[in-house]
């Protein structure tokens, strides 16, 4: 069965802190993975990654795929409390449309 | 630029009742559409997708349905609501406009079902 998951569940820091977002994968097809970061509603779309090793970057975030050992990071340096919410980790795998399977998300909460 | 448009933004509605949602995205045309159902607590579970006007497939059996009338309209219902059709619904677009694999999500609606 398809698989995303996520870890940690949960994660609480201060400002400044550095923190490490995990994302593990079994698909029997891979396309790319994509970060979206959920505030109140609707996701919003941080990254796509589609090859291994080539780091993609966004002011403090960055993410990175590892294709032989089917994960992913998301990493926030110098964390605010605008950062807090919910990561969500999905990958798409190639059929008739562009299927995403989701991961639970890791609660991001970032204090003063 | 693509938008997508959800409403309502929250709705109660009563055990029995029937539901309709809708989703409509401006700015493109023939996008594949998504209706997604997010439980609290829960990662974004797929309901039904859309590649072209009347064509739905669905993931999940259950208690909805999906209709799409037009290009970029699609609607999310049920004839009668049961407590565990409660949740966050989003709908989302992708397509050729944008990055084809990323999908964009609509501001979601909150449903309560009593």
């Amino acid at each position: 069965e398809d698989k995303v998951v996520q870890s940690p569940l949960s994660l609480v820091v201060h400002e400044g802190d550095t923190v490490t977002l995990n994302c593990s994968y079994e698909v029997t097809n891979f396309r790319s993975l994509l970060w979206y970061k959920q505030e109140k509603k609707a996701p919003t779309f941080l990254f796509m990654l589609t090859s291994s090793g080539i780091e993609k970057k966004s002011g403090r975030l960055s993410s990175i795929l590892d294709k032989k050992e089917l994960f992913s990071i998301l990493n926030i340096t110098a964390t605010q409390t605008g950062d807090s919410a919910v990561y969500l980790c999905a990958v798409n795998f190639p059929g008739n449309t562009d299927k995403l399977i989701f991961g639970t998300g890791t609660r991001l909460q970032v204090f003063p | 630029s693509q938008t997508i448009h959800q409403w309502p933004a929250t709705l109660v509605q009563p055990v029995g009742s029937p539901l309709s949602l809708e989703c409509t995205v401006e700015g493109t045309s023939n996008p594949n559409l998504y209706w997604y159902r997010q439980a609290a607590g829960r990662g974004l579970q797929l309901l039904f997708y859309s590649v072209g006007i009347g064509q739905i497939s669905s993931e999940v059996p259950q208690n909805l349905s999906a209709s799409r009338p037009q290009d970029r309209q699609f609607i999310l219902s049920s004839k009668k609501l049961l407590l565990s059709d409660s949740g966050f619904y989003l709908c989302a677009w992708s397509g050729l406009a944008a990055n084809e694999e990323t999908q964009y999500f609509g501001p979601g609606t909150r449903l309560l079902v009593l």
